[in-house]
């Protein structure tokens, strides 16, 4: 499966946007970005995901660089329950099962 | 259902035991995965099965581990001869299948091996 690099960890200030990104510069035709968060003491929880176009929906906005080697996930107002673990996920659909492979994520920490 | 179940949500054993953990999916979901969590770590994947057909057992991590899911809905994840390195959360989740679909994941079953 194709990997993905993410930051460890961002900060950001409640009620401002938050950008995270996302390389995946060894992304093939098949395969969809996801985004998964992680609360803490909770199971993941599905975010969003695209294609080759840019997405939105209810909780974030997913945008794809025209190449499809990176991703950024917004979050147009944070808040404190936003804090969590991001992960970004490729899924292929060329894969039997299209199982998720979790790497290390991002843990956005959001200050009051 | 509304969700993805699991049960119980807190297992503690003595090493040497067998547990066995439960998982009930979405009904309409054909996908059913089993994950390994430790603590402070991503989640592992350990099998899946499609519908009742278990094409992949490549994550379990040894063979004191095996699932089933004999009817293609609930599924159960059984350790056998439990060990303390086998502590964590064990999650279930579930979907369509569909590379271009969410997945689902249940609230998990923290097992202690003492």
């Amino acid at each position: 499966d194709a990997k993905t690099t993410q930051p460890n960890s961002m900060e950001s200030n409640e009620e401002e946007p938050v950008h995270l990104p996302c390389n995946h510069s060894t992304i093939s035709g098949t395969d969809y970005i996801h985004w998964y968060r992680q609360l803490p003491s909770q199971g993941p929880e599905y975010v969003i995901h695209g294609l080759t176009s840019n997405v939105n929906n209810r909780m974030a906005s997913l945008a794809i660089a025209e190449d499809r080697k990176s991703s950024t996930l917004i979050l147009h107002r944070a808040t404190l329950r936003d804090a969590a673990v991001y992960y970004c996920i490729l899924r292929s659909s060329g894969n039997a099962g299209n199982m998720l492979t979790f790497g290390g994520g991002t843990r956005l920490m959001v200050k009051p | 259902g509304a969700g993805v179940s699991q049960s119980p949500r807190y297992k503690v054993t003595k090493r040497g035991q067998d547990v066995t953990l439960r998982c009930d999916p979405i009904s309409s979901h054909a996908t059913l995965y089993w994950y390994q969590q430790a603590l402070g770590q991503g989640p592992e994947f350990l099998t899946y099965f499609n519908y009742e057909a278990q094409p992949d057992k490549s994550g379990l991590p040894s063979d004191r581990f095996s699932a089933e899911r004999p009817e293609g809905s609930i599924s159960t994840l059984t350790i056998q001869r439990t060990e303390q390195r086998d502590s964590a959360m064990y999650r279930c989740a579930s979907s369509s299948g569909l590379a271009g679909g969410p997945t689902s994941f249940g609230p998990g079953t923290r097992l202690t091996v003492l």
